[in-house]
């Protein structure tokens, strides 16, 4: 079956230090993973997805497969980086849909 | 439009009425999403529809949940003889297309309410 565990529901860091939000799927298959981001008051969008292996404001997620884990890191935490952040995947075995995991919300101290 | 469109934003009912969410997708957009997301969850996977069929309805919960997307753009969801447990914010996505590369964009959501 298929499964996205975000095992924080809350994580805070000081501004400038590294943070990391932990993902760990469950999937029969290749997924393609993602995460979104949700911003106070605004709409869940797309931060990054793995296949594009790109780094979004600061933001780079690798995916390890024998670990099942898409862990989303940045070097420097920014006051902006505040949000919930949610890790999702999608493939055909899921129907093209997308699961979501329970979210982290992320504070940074100013 | 712009972006997904969601409406109303917010939506009271009393229990055991019939309520119908409305969502218009980005243009072009053949791929739509409903997803359910009670206080301190994620988003739960309701229905998907690729055009106007419904690809996968697996997700709703139960046979008082319904949604149609007759011309394979706008798209409604009805929720039948509504109950407390109903309420959450209910978010519709819509993708270009499936399968890799794919963006779901979201809409604001609908808040339901039913008490």
């Amino acid at each position: 079956a298929q499964r996205v565990t975000q095992p924080e529901k809350l994580l805070s860091v000081f501004k400038g230090a590294p943070v990391e939000l932990k993902c760990n799927y469950s999937y029969s298959g290749s997924p393609e993973l993602f995460w979104y981001v949700q911003y106070s008051r605004q709409r869940l969008q797309l931060l990054l997805r793995h296949i594009s292996r790109e780094s979004i404001k600061g933001f780079t997620a690798d995916l390890n497969k024998g670990e099942t884990s898409f862990h989303l890191k940045k070097p420097f935490a920014q006051e902006e980086d505040s949000a919930m952040y949610y890790c999702a995947l999608s493939g055909q075995r899921s129907g093209n849909q997308f699961y979501f995991g329970t979210g982290t919300s992320l504070t940074v101290i100013p | 439009g712009a972006g997904v469109s969601q409406t109303p934003s917010n939506k009271v009912t009393e229990k055991g009425k019939y309520v119908e969410l409305r969502c218009d997708p980005i243009s072009g957009h053949t791929a739509l999403y409903w997803y359910r997301q009670s206080l301190g969850q994620g988003p739960e996977f309701l229905i998907y529809f690729q055009g106007t069929g419904a690809a996968d309805d697996s997700g709703l919960p139960n046979d008082r949940f319904f949604a149609v997307r007759p011309e394979g753009s706008v798209s409604t969801l009805k929720i039948q003889r509504t109950e407390r447990g109903d309420s959450a914010v209910y978010l519709c996505a819509s993708s270009l297309t499936t399968g890799e590369n794919t963006e779901a964009f979201f809409g604001q959501g609908t808040r339901l309410t039913v008490v």
